[in-house]
């Protein structure tokens, strides 16, 4: 069974309205969280490092107070995207490292369409 | 910055085949270096991990080489069959301490015939 759980698994929003996904990590406690965004056809493209407790850390060119990120707890981890585009379209996938060795564990990703 | 090729956007070989795929690198040696599989419209699963001081990785059918003078890893599936059929990432940490916060390269569309 799936290890890192997201939700919503599709979601369709007008442009303009923000839209929250969550990652859930199950059965495990993960300090550390990362978010990617993959567009079709390309492969993933880290956005952020969520930490539990302090600020996400973002990767060059993806804009922070637009893709806000809350990691409020051991298992959970909380993506919003903020006034959202049509442009903004895309698989959104979490990822957690495992409880142990080097395993990371993927959720099974969120399809987002702005019309 | 660190850069991941991997050169084949898409393979196509005949069922029974062996698949080598492959996977090169710039820049630093990973301590790590992972392979995944993504299915459309799934998440990607992880395979293998092969550290710095491991030359070759086996599990099952797969078999995972790295090469830090090249800066190249090799990813092989013998005896293919057609549900291998996928795209295989190459992935690498960029932490250099854990395998936790990794980037991605483009990865190869793998398409096993009958």
């Amino acid at each position: 069974g799936a290890v890192v759980s997201q939700h919503p698994s599709r979601v369709i929003c007008k442009s303009g309205t923000s839209v929250k996904i969550e990652c859930r990590s199950l059965d495990f406690q993960a300090t550390t969280m990362f978010w990617y965004r993959q567009f079709p056809k390309q492969s993933l493209m880290l956005m952020a490092t969520s930490n539990e407790g302090s600020k996400a850390t973002y990767e060059q060119g993806v804009e922070k107070d637009k893709f806000l990120i809350n990691h409020a707890s051991l298992t959970l981890s909380t993506l919003t995207v903020t006034s959202a585009h049509p442009e903004d379209s895309s698989f959104y996938i979490c990822s957690a490292p495992g409880g142990t060795g080097n395993t990371i564990y993927f959720g099974e990703g969120s399809w987002l369409t702005v019309v | 910055s660190q850069k991941i090729e991997q050169n084949s956007e898409a393979l196509n070989i005949q069922e029974g085949k062996t698949a080598t795929l492959t996977c090169n690198y710039t820049n630093y040696s990973p301590a790590y270096l992972q392979w995944y599989r993504q299915d459309p419209g799934r998440g990607p699963v992880f395979l293998l991990l092969i550290r710095e001081n491991e030359k070759e990785k086996r599990k099952e059918r797969l078999k995972v080489t790295f090469d830090t003078t090249l800066k190249q890893s090799l990813f092989h599936i013998t005896a293919s069959q057609p549900a291998d059929s996928a795209t295989y990432l190459c992935a690498l940490d960029m932490s250099g301490s854990s395998a936790s916060k990794i980037i991605f390269g483009s990865g190869t569309r793998l398409s096993i015939r009958p």
